[in-house]
């Protein structure tokens, strides 16, 4: 059984501080992570995309792969209210582009 | 890059009657995926296709469940005499070979 698997919170963060979002999954030959945003409401939006070990930037994202520790976490700088949604992780079992599996999301709260 | 569209946004329906959704991925994405989400959970493979072969349908929820893509384009997926439990929203995504997936605003199914 191909599990991912995340907190649900809420984990709640002041404005301006570093939100910390954790996932674990179950098979160590996976190939590729994903974290996508999803507001209340929305469909999920594609914010990180990470395919090998260490640590991948994009502004205030941070994406950190751990595939020894089957873990990946997405670090969020400098956060914003406008940040508070649930951020969904999501895996790649096998090679190529099949189908995601995904964890339950962290719902996360910035709070002004 | 117009994005993923997904038509209707919303359908409310009488239990036992059929719907039908579509989708229709970006130009040049030739993998489309088909999700279901319900409240408090994320995303939950149905089935995806490459180009118009429908490489994996085994997920699908029940026989009352059918999907197409007729000429590689645009998809339906069908459900047929809807149950309350069908209530979800229904995620379209599409990805280019093995790159990241995108997923459209979504349906919202309400079976009454």
């Amino acid at each position: 059984q191909k599990e991912v698997e995340q907190n649900s919170g809420p984990l709640s963060v002041p404005e301006g501080a570093i939100a910390s979002l954790n996932c674990t999954y179950s098979d160590r030959g996976s190939q590729s992570f994903f974290w996508y945003r999803q507001y209340s409401g929305k469909s999920p939006e594609l914010i990180m995309s990470i395919y090998s070990n260490g640590d991948k930037e994009d502004g205030r994202f941070t994406a950190q792969l751990n595939k020894a520790s089957q873990y990946v976490s997405l670090l969020i700088r400098d956060s914003q209210p406008s940040d508070s949604a649930t951020y969904l992780c999501a895996v790649n079992f096998n090679s190529g582009n099949t189908p995601l599996v995904f964890g339950k999301g962290t719902r996360l709260s910035v709070i002004a | 890059d117009t994005g993923v569209s997904q038509n209707p946004r919303h359908k409310i329906t009488k239990r036992g009657q059929n719907v039908t959704f579509r989708c229709d991925p970006i130009s040049e994405h030739n993998r489309l995926y088909w999700y279901r989400q319900t409240l408090g959970q994320g995303p939950e493979f149905l089935t995806y296709f490459q180009n118009e072969a429908q490489l994996e349908k085994s997920r699908l929820l029940s026989d009352r469940f059918s999907a197409e893509r007729p000429k590689g384009s645009f998809s339906t997926l069908e459900i047929q005499r809807t149950e309350q439990g069908d209530s979800a929203m229904y995620l379209c995504a599409s990805s280019l070979a093995q790159n990241e997936q995108y997923f459209g605003p979504g349906t919202r199914l309400t079976v009454t």
